[in-house]
């Protein structure tokens, strides 16, 4: 079964900083990697979309990148906003199934 | 299109009592899913369809769960007994293809007394 974690669970940084979430899987035979967002008490909104033959996908002020043969992924976040403050979830489509990571609640101060 | 749209936002139910929730997907997504996400956790997997047709159930998922997606657009989660472990918010996402990208609904919170 595919295992997903994703390090740090919690993280705190002042506004203006870059930063690196990561996200690592068991199972190297994956379609794709999905980047969530999600907002206390409501869904996800997806950021970015990496599918398996792909290395980054770029959107805005976020960059996400993909190596399958070692089972990670990284969503890199440039130039922090307090508006950033979210949990973050990575998933992998495997077989038939999504697999989410517990996610990384991030915290920006202004 | 507006996206995914769940119903109702919030159920509170006493035990033993049944549930059904409802999904309506983005129109031209085939693919239906639907999850359950407790506090601190990522979503769990629990069944989708490829229009009307139910492919893949979660091993973990009780019998007491039974979904529906009759003509391939809109899809019913029914919990029969609800037990308090059935305290979740319960996902509902859907797709055009395996590979493409997944969107959410906002969710059914559901608590059991």
């Amino acid at each position: 079964k595919q295992e997903v974690t994703q390090i740090p669970a919690a993280l705190s940084v002042p506004e203006g900083e870059n930063l690196v979430l990561n996200c690592s899987f068991t199972d190297s035979a994956i379609y794709n990697l999905q980047w969530f967002r999600q907002d206390p008490g409501k869904g996800l909104t997806s950021l970015l979309l990496i599918q398996s033959s792909q290395r980054e996908q770029t959107s805005g002020r976020l960059n996400a990148s993909l190596d399958k043969s070692s089972g990670r992924s990284t969503l890199y976040i440039a130039a922090s906003q307090p508006g950033d403050s979210a949990t973050y979830l990575c998933a992998v489509a495997t077989g038939n199934q999504f697999y989410f990571g517990t996610g990384t609640s991030l915290t920006v101060i202004p | 299109d507006t996206g995914v749209s769940q119903d109702p936002r919030h159920k509170i139910t006493k035990r033993g009592q049944n549930v059904t929730f409802r999904c309506d997907p983005i129109s031209e997504h085939n693919r239906l899913y639907w999850y359950r996400q407790t506090l601190g956790q990522g979503p769990e997997f629990l069944t989708y369809f490829q229009n009307e047709a139910q492919l893949e159930k979660s091993r973990l998922l009780s019998d007491r769960f039974s979904a529906e997606r009759p003509r391939g657009s809109v899809s019913t989660l029914t919990i029969q007994r609800t037990q308090q472990e059935d305290s979740a918010v319960y996902l509902c996402a859907s797709s055009l293809t395996l590979v493409s990208e997944q969107f959410f609904g906002p969710g059914t919170r559901l608590t059991v007394l």
